[in-house]
């Protein structure tokens, strides 16, 4: 079973919109992380918010915020006032700490912003 | 400072041959993770390495991949008679520690192998 599913793979969105980008998980464990990560045409891949499973409060980093709905076991990103830099593809990652650390990635969603 | 560095950025190899990929971390950073990542996918988990210690490489594809980081701080990815499927992008990232978050990525290594 995927650990990570992003159900959108590609999105269009007119500018200054709010964007929702889906992302579920799968884990029987009680301590982990959820992150997004932003990755341009460029290449980068750009850390954008990190939401702990022990967090009571929605993670928030400037436009940016973390929908997590523990016992849905989703972690939707939304994007506040889309801007045309925001066109990437963003993936949603977890990592479950009794699993020694590693990383799992979805297959990421490509999100256009329309001028 | 200075980000999470690769080289090369791009290497062309033919089929059969070994090649060795770099990864010079953050300084300070005890984490070093290895990802693969094919064109419009997500990255893939190799290996991790805290300090010198590689943790898991459960991700590695077969025995042609190792890595190293003998000292605790770069590493290299080594691919031994590579094949055309070994072509992808490999992404190097680091972290302060193996709790796992906000990992600062390199701007990778695209290999392709003809």
């Amino acid at each position: 079973a995927q650990k990570i599913t992003q159900t959108q793979p590609g999105m269009f969105v007119q500018e200054k919109e709010a964007v929702t980008l889906d992302c579920t998980y799968d884990t029987s464990d009680q301590s982990y992380g959820l992150f997004w990560y932003k990755q341009p045409s460029s290449g980068e891949m750009i850390f954008l918010i990190y939401q702990g499973s022990y967090d009571e409060q929605n993670a928030t980093e400037g436009r940016y915020s973390l929908n997590f709905q523990k016992a849905r076991k989703s972690a939707n990103l939304v994007i506040s006032a889309s801007q045309l830099g925001d066109s990437a593809m963003y993936f949603c990652a977890m990592f479950e700490m009794n699993r020694d650390d590693k990383i799992i990635f979805g297959k990421g969603t490509r999100l256009h912003i329309l001028p | 400072g200075a980000g999470v560095s690769q080289s090369p950025r791009y290497k062309v190899t033919k089929r059969g041959q070994d090649v060795a990929l770099r990864c010079d971390p953050i300084s300070g950073h005890v984490s070093l993770y290895w990802y693969r990542q094919a064109l419009g996918q997500g990255p893939e988990f190799l290996t991790y390495f805290n300090y010198e210690a590689q943790q898991d490489k459960s991700g590695l594809p077969n025995d042609r991949f190792s890595a190293e980081r003998p000292e605790g701080s770069i590493s290299t990815l080594t691919i031994q008679r590579t094949e055309q499927r070994d072509s992808a992008m490999y992404r190097c990232a680091s972290s302060l520690g193996s709790d796992g978050y906000e990992q600062y990525f390199g701007p990778g290594t695209r290999l392709t192998v003809t």
